[in-house]
């Protein structure tokens, strides 16, 4: 068990290109969030995955972003058009439901885009 | 609206002295808590949790206390350690998976 991972660790991009992050969960986990965090503040939940189905989207998330998850396993977010305010760190977690007050989200390392 | 608030952004303590990280809540309907350490570059790691049905709970040298009336919780740290220096935030949940963290507090241990 190596944990969550996130690839890449950083991306600097141009104003108006597309990126792609990735995120390999635990193994055994089949619930999927992905968050965005900005300096000085708290990770704000975006998306959650529950296996392969998508079951709730952030009203943060506009429709120049979407996310995966092909077979539940990992999962990618794209943006398109990025814009300087996208510019933040994009984490991934993972967690098992074991029970209600018995699930913990784990989360990656992150991917910090700059958007130039 | 900042449904998880935690109003000092940065804390100093001493080496072997009490670390009191604090924690307020607006929503009732919040019945599962968590502290989560996040060091510079790296994703938060899990500390503790606590649930609505308890008010203390402890994990070596961790311990979350929460009092629901006040909508408050508490984390201690006892002794602090150099390595315990990062930033701390705390975690609400009201369902099943959508966690509403605070904004964070940087706590630093002098040695």
């Amino acid at each position: 068990d190596t944990g969550v991972s996130q690839n890449p660790r950083h991306k600097i991009t141009k104003r108006g290109q597309n990126v792609t992050f990735r995120c390999d969960p635990i193994s055994e986990h089949n619930r999927l969030y992905w968050y965005r965090q900005t300096l000085g503040q708290g990770p704000e939940f975006l998306t959650y995955f529950q296996n392969e189905a998508q079951l709730e989207k952030s009203r943060l998330l506009s429709d120049r972003f979407s996310a995966e998850r092909p077979k539940g396993s990992f999962s990618t977010l794209e943006i398109q058009r990025t814009e300087q305010g996208d510019s933040a760190m994009y984490l991934c977690a993972s967690s098992s439901y074991r029970g209600r007050f018995q699930e913990t989200q784990y989360f990656g390392p992150g991917t910090r885009l700059l958007v130039l | 609206d900042q449904q998880v608030k935690q109003n000092s952004p940065s804390l100093s303590v001493q080496e072997g002295r009490i670390s009191i990280l604090n924690c307020d809540y607006t929503n009732s309907m919040f019945d599962y808590f968590l502290w989560y350490k996040k060091y510079p570059a790296e994703g938060p790691t899990f500390l503790i949790s606590i649930s609505s049905i308890k008010d203390k709970n402890e994990d070596g040298r961790f311990t979350v206390f929460l009092n629901k009336s006040a909508k408050h919780l508490s984390l201690h740290i006892v002794p602090s350690q150099p390595g315990d220096s990062a930033v701390y935030f705390c975690a609400a949940i009201s369902g099943t998976y959508k966690y509403i963290f605070g904004t964070g507090t940087r706590l630093k241990v002098l040695a």
